[in-house]
């Protein structure tokens, strides 16, 4: 059974880091895609970054460039988004999701961040 | 304003059948492979349906789905109470280099 659980949310003031864990199992996860995407109170969906297999490419919202850094560690079957320069817009539930050929087929739970002084 | 347009809302009565549409573009629709998703209030979303009109198991035929040109659809026929939820739709868009994801659509089982 595939499991996404993720991890590292909470309250952080603004311009603080923050750093979400997704522990990932039930599947070979070098092999997969993997994306972070987020969802702000009462909001829909946005895609925040995305990051290959290898993690040898990353992409990124324009709303996080540059402040948000998606990585992996395929030998813990684990994917990770480093945080800085958080803003209050940042204040969202953080899913971690896998792709497969055709999107995203698989969500964790998400971890809820509040920024806020 | 998302790059996927979604009617914010759509409602039915039971038995009803409904359809929620999804209009993108040359660069997201027209190329590349859609999904759509299932959020019910606080949960995780859920994939519905992939590439356009695939169900993955579990998944009721009572869902279906279609693409037109650089538009997609999501239909559910014999609406049922548990249907009331949030449906996105999401596709990579080729010319931003990232996923998108339509506004969302909430559904009301009258």
């Amino acid at each position: 059974e595939v499991q996404l659980v993720e991890s590292g949310g909470g309250l952080v003031q603004p311009g603080g880091s923050l750093r979400l864990s997704c522990a990932a199992s039930g599947f070979t996860f070098s092999t997969y895609v993997m994306n972070w995407v987020r969802q702000a109170p009462g909001k829909g969906l946005e895609w925040v970054s995305s990051i290959t297999s290898s993690g040898g490419n990353i992409f990124s919202a324009a709303s996080v460039r540059g402040r948000f850094t998606i990585s992996r560690d395929n030998v813990k079957n684990s994917l990770f988004l480093h945080m800085d320069s958080l803003r209050d817009e940042d204040t969202a539930v953080y899913y971690c999701a896998r792709t497969d050929t055709s999107g995203i087929d698989y969500w964790g739970q998400g971890t809820l961040v509040t920024v806020s002084s | 304003q998302s790059v996927l347009t979604q009617p914010p809302s759509a409602s039915g009565t039971p038995g009803q059948r409904v359809t929620i549409s999804c209009s993108g573009g040359s660069s997201n629709i027209g190329k590349n492979s859609l999904n759509w998703y299932q959020q019910l209030p606080g949960t995780a979303p859920k994939l519905l349906m992939y590439s356009y009109n695939q169900r993955p198991s579990g998944v009721p035929d009572r869902f279906s789905g279609s693409k037109s040109g650089t538009s997609a659809s999501l239909a559910i026929s014999g609406l049922q109470s548990e249907d009331e939820a949030d449906y996105y739709c999401a596709v990579w868009d080729d010319s931003l280099n990232g996923r998108v994801f339509g506004g969302g659509t909430k559904l009301t089982v009258l």
